[in-house]
């Protein structure tokens, strides 16, 4: 059975704070591993990864995967209270390329920016 | 419309009934999926449509549970005999293509509570 664990399950950090965020896996035919902020209920998509040591980044947001050591983390530098959400980490997996791949989904991360 | 829809919002029920859950994803996208966030969890893939294709329904966690699609584009997520552990947040998602992760947007959910 696909497995996705994130850590910290949450965390309170002061605003201008840098934090590192969690994830790692064990699926069965890999493809992606995505990363979702969730405020209130619906998820938004932050980051899709697919190869090892390839930085992505958006403004304050980073992330990276390692395939080798089946794990990814998710940087904000510079926290602010709007990054207060649960951050979801999503793994692709299974299935033909194109065809019937599953996202199995972590528990998510709180992350509670105090000003 | 703009962005994926979702009625009712909240949903409260007695144990025993029958429920109904609508999606309404974005015009012209031809995959969409069900999903369920329990209190603490991640989320849970129920159900996926693609198209014409007979849906992936592999996450649909009894035969309580069913989900139907009518013209490729409205979908209707049923549970029968409502049970006090069904009670979540249910979330839809569309996307343009088949199983394209990163081009999936999620619906503002259904909060499903069974007394």
């Amino acid at each position: 059975e696909d497995k996705v664990v994130q850590s910290p399950l949450s965390l309170v950090v002061h605003e201008g704070d840098t934090v590192t965020l969690n994830c790692s896996y064990e699926v069965t035919n890999f493809r992606s591993l995505l990363w979702y902020k969730q405020e209130k209920k619906a998820p938004t998509f932050l980051f899709m990864l697919t190869s090892s040591g390839i930085e992505k980044k958006s403004g304050r947001l980073s992330s990276i995967l390692d395939k080798k050591e089946l794990f990814s983390i998710l940087n904000i530098t510079a926290t602010q209270t709007g990054d207060s959400a649960i951050y979801l980490c999503a793994v692709e997996a299974g299935g033909r390329t194109g065809a019937n791949s599953k996202l199995t989904f972590g528990k998510g991360i709180t992350l509670s920016v105090r000003p | 419309g703009a962005g994926v829809s979702q009625s009712p919002s909240n949903k409260v029920t007695e144990k025993g009934k029958d429920v109904e859950l609508r999606c309404d994803p974005i015009s012209g996208h031809t995959a969409l999926y069900w999903y369920r966030q329990s209190l603490g969890q991640g989320l849970e893939f129920l159900i996926y449509f693609q198209g014409n294709s007979a849906p992936d329904k592999s996450g649909l966690p009894s035969d309580r549970f069913s989900a139907e699609r009518t013209g490729g584009s409205v979908s209707t997520l049923t549970i029968q005999r409502t049970q006090q552990e069904d009670s979540a947040v249910y979330l839809c998602a569309s996307s343009p293509w088949r199983v394209s992760y990163n081009e999936q947007f999620f619906g503002p959910g259904t909060r499903l509570t069974v007394l």
